[in-house]
């Protein structure tokens, strides 16, 4: 079935180094790439998103990377401030004509001052 | 501008009791609506989806059930509440017809089942 695999689980960073967190999918026919980020207690909120037909995309310091024949995705922050603390989700377009998503299972990001 | 609102914020009911959460939609025709379900620490579960009033899909089996009487309004209910149903249950809309847009939340309710 439709499955988004997400890792890792927990990622500490000392304050000024990168992130990254994978992702990878298993519907060849997905074609939209969310990732959302969501603070303690609050609402997922939209930080990057990819479409099929591109490879790569970037927004100040984040940036997201899509290899559509191995089925994964990439979100790479960098210069990591203490603000960039939560819970980072991924997710995948289903194209079953229903218009839903699969989330992954998340990473907790902490960043160390 | 789009708005989503969801209530009540939180909510502590009894194992048993009934419930009912809202969720309207502001600002946009015809929206896709979506509950999720997030458990303590863990991710987003959807549990059901709409594409229009009256169509409920539901993607897990449990004793939820959703419903959509006008177009921009999305209802989660239980006849029964489990201790498992304690959460943190998110609404969300996208555009319709329209396969590869953002997801937006509402700001959630807390359930918490005793």
């Amino acid at each position: 079935g439709e499955n988004v695999e997400q890792h890792p689980s927990t990622l500490s960073v000392q304050e000024g180094d990168s992130a990254v967190i994978k992702c990878t999918y298993s519907d060849s026919a997905s074609n939209y790439f969310p990732w959302y980020k969501q603070e303690l207690g609050k609402r997922p909120q939209l930080i990057i998103d990819i479409r099929s037909n591109v490879g790569e995309k970037k927004d100040q310091r984040i940036a997201v990377t899509l290899n559509k024949t191995a089925k994964h995705f990439s979100l790479h922050i960098t210069e990591t401030q203490p603000e960039d603390s939560a819970v980072y989700f991924c997710a995948a377009s289903i194209r079953s004509g229903t218009y839903k998503y699969i989330f992954g299972t998340g990473t907790r990001l902490k960043v160390l001052a | 501008s789009q708005t989503i609102h969801q209530w009540p914020a939180t909510l502590v009911q009894p194992v048993g009791s009934p419930l009912s959460l809202e969720c309207t939609v502001e600002g946009t025709s015809n929206p896709n609506l979506y509950w999720y379900r997030q458990a303590a620490g863990r991710g987003l579960q959807l549990l059901f989806y709409s594409v229009g009033i009256g169509q409920i899909s539901s993607e897990v089996p449990q004793n939820l059930s959703a419903s959509r009487p006008q177009d921009r309004q999305f209802i989660l209910s239980s006849k029964k509440l489990l201790l498992s149903d304690s959460g943190f249950y998110l609404c969300a809309w996208s555009t319709s017809g329209r396969l590869g847009d953002e997801q937006f939340f509402g700001p959630g309710t807390r359930l918490t089942v005793l």
